[in-house]
């Protein structure tokens, strides 16, 4: 398996734009996970699926971001606007029973 | 909730060990985990342990658990310049809820 697949893996927009993050976990995951990382912060949790369905989006900000599992090999997550304060690393991951692997993240810019 | 802390930084010469050390809060924890993160990279998962061990040796590294005091540890031995990166303790369950990072630890590996 070539692992979790994240797309982009940079992103630059201007405030205000629609942004929209992708990820494939590993065939077979049942739990995918969508963080976020700065500095100030460090990982966040922003939400998780089981078997595509949300089981806790408690992390996520505001009503600005949304996120969707419509199938089990595909999740998106989506910043509608964006703002500056939005920048980050975000990260995908996928996990069975023990192990959890991470994609390689987005680098999102919000100028 | 569940809460996990490190030390920030490390500093240790070259064939050296390096020792890295975590504590947990959460009792009902049944893996915990290392990771690495390298510049501009995701987080490679290095190994993990089941709660009810004591000890898992994977080459170079060593994991100690505490359960009774919540204290996790990874021992690298012969530390190289290459293993200078983040590490990041981690904890979870069997699968019902996301994994908790702690703000990591900066490894520096001097020549």
């Amino acid at each position: 398996d070539a692992g979790v697949i994240q797309s982009p893996r940079h992103e630059v927009t201007e405030m205000g734009q629609e942004v929209t993050l992708r990820c494939k976990p590993i065939s077979g995951h049942d739990y995918l996970f969508w963080y976020r990382q700065t500095m100030m912060r460090g990982l966040e949790l922003l939400i998780y699926f089981n078997n595509n369905v949300p089981i806790d989006d408690s992390g996520m900000p505001e009503d600005r971001f949304s996120a969707k599992m419509p199938n089990a090999s595909f999740s998106t997550l989506k910043i509608q606007p964006s703002e500056p304060r939005d920048s980050a690393v975000y990260f995908c991951a996928s996990r069975d029973r023990a192990e959890a692997f991470f994609g390689q993240g987005t680098r999102l810019t919000v100028v | 909730g569940e809460d996990v802390e490190q030390s920030l930084f490390l500093s240790v010469r070259e064939g050296d060990s390096s020792v890295i050390n975590c504590t947990y809060t959460d009792s009902s924890s049944t893996y915990l985990y290392w990771y690495k993160q390298e510049p501009g990279a995701g987080l490679q998962l290095l190994t993990y342990i089941f709660s009810n061990m004591d000890m898992k040796q994977d080459q170079r590294l060593t994991v100690l658990l505490n359960k009774k005091d919540k204290h996790l540890s990874l021992r690298i031995a012969d530390t190289q310049t290459g293993d200078s990166a983040i590490y990041f303790c981690a904890e979870g369950d069997t699968g019902r809820r996301a994994l908790t990072f702690g703000s990591g630890t900066r490894l520096q590996v001097q020549p």
